[in-house]
């Protein structure tokens, strides 16, 4: 059974830095894409962009372009989105998933929330 | 940049057909997913390839896609599909999602 596993929910400052995770489980974490969206406080699904663990390739979305870090670690079948710098405006929803071959997400994260507040 | 468009809410008596419809410039050259996402939790894919069900997703629900529209059909609708529910594509190297559309089953 395919699992993506994500960590707990995160209350932080603005200007902190941040590392979320998404342990996957159940299938070859090297050979898919692995990509994160982003959901605000009731607000839609926004994607923010891909990662391929088996050689670190990533595709950012515009819209997120230099504000986070997507990597991967194979040796603990783990990916990550990190920010430098949060802002309040962080404050959300973050899904991690499985990209298929032909490019649908067929597997979610549970979430990880992230609150940004001074 | 590409856009998908959604209505914002849908509403359909149980038993009914409720459609929900996706639109984009040539949409349907395009392959269209859909998710479900009920209050609290993850979204669920429930389409792929315009009209694929996932395993373990009831046969109401059925996909469609063509020229500037795709739309997802669940036929007999019941109180546990009231949900919001998301289309999404592939734009060159980027995925959009469409803005969501509530289903409310009443």
């Amino acid at each position: 059974e395919v699992q993506l596993v994500q960590s707990g929910p995160e209350v932080t400052k603005p200007g902190e830095s941040l590392k979320i995770s998404c342990k996957a489980s159940g299938y070859s974490f090297t050979n898919d894409w692995i990509g994160w969206v982003r959901q605000m406080p009731g607000k839609g699904l926004e994607w923010m962009g891909l990662i391929y663990p088996g050689d670190s390739d990533t595709r950012y979305s515009p819209s997120f372009e230099g504000q986070v870090t997507m990597s991967a670690d194979k040796s603990v079948n783990t990916a990550y989105l990190q920010w430098s710098s949060l802002k309040a405006s962080d404050t959300a929803m973050f899904y991690c998933v499985r990209q298929a071959a032909d490019g649908y997400f067929g597997e979610w994260g549970q979430g990880t929330l992230v609150i940004v507040s001074s | 940049s590409y856009e998908l468009t959604q209505p914002p809410s849908v509403s359909v008596s149980p038993g009914q057909t409720a459609s929900i419809t996706c639109f984009g410039d040539k949409l349907g050259d395009k392959y269209v997913s859909w998710y479900q996402q009920k209050s609290g939790q993850s979204p669920v894919l429930v389409m792929y390839q315009d009209k694929k069900r996932p395993s373990g997703i009831p046969e109401r629900f059925s996909g469609s896609n063509s020229e500037n529209a795709a739309t997802l059909t669940i036929s007999g609708t019941q109180p546990l599909d009231e949900a919001d529910y998301y289309c999404q594509a592939w734009a060159g190297s980027t995925v959009v999602f469409g803005g969501g559309t509530r289903l409310t089953v009443l």
